[in-house]
């Protein structure tokens, strides 16, 4: 069964914080790992799909790495705002079956 | 504004019956996935097609099918409906395959009475 898990499950920070979260899954089959941004009462957006260990990705002060062997993946968040309050979700996927396996999210509320 | 739609965006309907939800990608996207949201559940994957063709199955239900259509439009039929099918499906699109960022439409909420 293949298993994505996310921690923290929730993070309470004070606006400016710099945080971040870690996302398990799977070493051995990786094909892509993707992350979310998934505000209450919205869809969830699409932050960034890694497929390559070693792989770091940036989006204004959002940024990713990848680490395939151990099968763990960092969200780092810098100065937090209280827009960046939502659940951030990585979901998985294997060359053996092309599922998406999303994890349970890190919710995080950025207090102003 | 994701540019994937999905139809209708509530829809309440007694157990037993049927009912079908409809998804148009974003211009351009081959992929289609489909999934459930539960509550107090996270995103569960129910199925992708590509280009017309099923890629990738999740744990769908056996009373759930769906298909994608030439012009890449795609239905979800869910059938003998039960309490536990309450949920919100979303359909989200990609380019390609799994290795692409997908696009979410805003859901259907559906609840069965």
């Amino acid at each position: 069964i293949l298993n994505v898990e996310q921690s923290p499950q929730s993070l309470h920070v004070q606006e400016g914080d710099s945080t971040n979260f870690t996302c398990s899954f799977p070493s051995s089959n990786f094909y892509a790992l993707h992350w979310y941004r998934w505000e209450t009462a919205k869809s969830p957006e699409a932050l960034f799909v890694m497929t390559l260990n070693g792989d770091e990705k940036k989006k204004g002060q959002i940024s990713a790495t990848l680490n395939t062997k151990e099968g763990y993946s960092y969200l780092y968040i810098k100065g937090s705002q209280p827009e960046d309050s939502a659940t951030y979700l990585c979901a998985f996927t294997s060359d053996s079956s092309y599922k998406l396996i999303f994890g349970s999210g890190t919710r995080l509320l950025v207090r102003p | 504004d994701s540019g994937v739609t999905q139809t209708p965006k509530h829809l309440i309907t007694a157990t037993g019956q049927r009912v079908t939800l409809r998804c148009s990608p974003r211009s351009g996207d081959l992929s289609v996935y489909w999934y459930q949201q539960s509550l107090d559940q996270g995103l569960q994957f129910l199925i992708h097609y590509y280009n017309g063709e099923e890629r990738a199955k999740g744990n769908i239900l056996e009373r759930f099918s769906a298909q994608q259509f030439p012009d890449l439009h795609s239905e979800l039929n869910l059938s003998s409906l039960e309490l536990g099918d309450s949920a919100l499906y979303f359909c989200a699109s990609s380019v390609g395959p799994s290795n692409q960022p997908q696009h979410f439409g805003d859901g259907t909420r559906l609840s069965i009475l």
